[in-house]
């Protein structure tokens, strides 16, 4: 599984309602990151984390919040669900430093607004 | 920003024929592409990349070309079997010192091969 893990694996959650997806990584890479991939949309990128403490925007952030107290961690809230954040929610994780420059992926999250 | 276009967005050959998928960049500063192969109900999965102080690179059936000058690279796969189908991403990202890493993708390619 590449030492990442997302949870929960499929969520259907209610319009309003606050939920929150988790990502954790067994190694201790800096950068993580949060995609949503929709059909005709590929993977577009909400946000990202360079370490601990250190986050960014990406393409879509509106309507999601992010925090990275733990370098492992790396949750994404929706604040108050919409029917337009259903999705397929991956979460990836980069090692930064000498030759290796791939991104792994987490299995993903299937989220379902109704 | 960096903004990546794909085509075809799909694309059906018989088994045994070659497919080429297609993607352009925008910001010059990128210098590393990868390919992502994503199975239905996958992750994406990292199945060949290229930098750009390189032209082609070759794995097996496998190759990617880069064209730094028109900003566009390649995907080519020979001789595809029926498990090659699946959706193929392309993208692109600045790597090196202080960058960020974050990569951005193309809308993807549905390869169907047909027995």
């Amino acid at each position: 599984d590449a030492g990442i893990t997302q949870s929960p694996r499929y969520k259907i959650t209610e319009t309003g309602r606050q939920v929150t997806l988790m990502c954790h990584q067994t190694w201790s890479h800096s950068y993580m990151f949060w995609y949503r991939q929709d059909l005709g949309h590929g993977l577009r990128l909400i946000y990202y984390s360079a370490a601990a403490d250190i986050t960014d925007k990406g393409e879509v952030p509106d309507g999601y919040v992010v925090s990275r107290s733990k370098t492992e961690n790396f949750p994404l809230t929706l604040e108050s669900a919409t029917r337009s954040q259903t999705s397929v929610y991956f979460c990836a994780i980069k090692p930064t430093g000498g030759r290796n420059t791939e991104a792994f992926f987490g299995q993903g999250t299937r989220l379902t607004v109704v | 920003g960096e903004n990546v276009e794909q085509h075809p967005s799909t694309l059906s050959v018989q088994e045994g024929d070659s497919a080429v998928i297609k993607c352009t960049y925008s910001d010059s500063a990128s210098n590393y592409f990868p390919w992502y192969k994503q199975e239905l109900g996958k992750r994406p999965q990292l199945i060949i990349d290229i930098r750009s102080n390189v032209g082609e690179k070759k794995d097996q059936r496998i190759a990617v070309t880069l064209n730094k000058t028109a900003k566009h690279f390649s995907l080519h796969i020979t001789e595809t079997q029926p498990e090659d189908s699946a959706v193929y991403f392309c993208a692109a990202t600045h790597n090196s010192g202080g960058s960020n890493y974050k990569l951005t993708f193309g809308k993807g390619t549905l390869l169907t091969v047909n027995p």
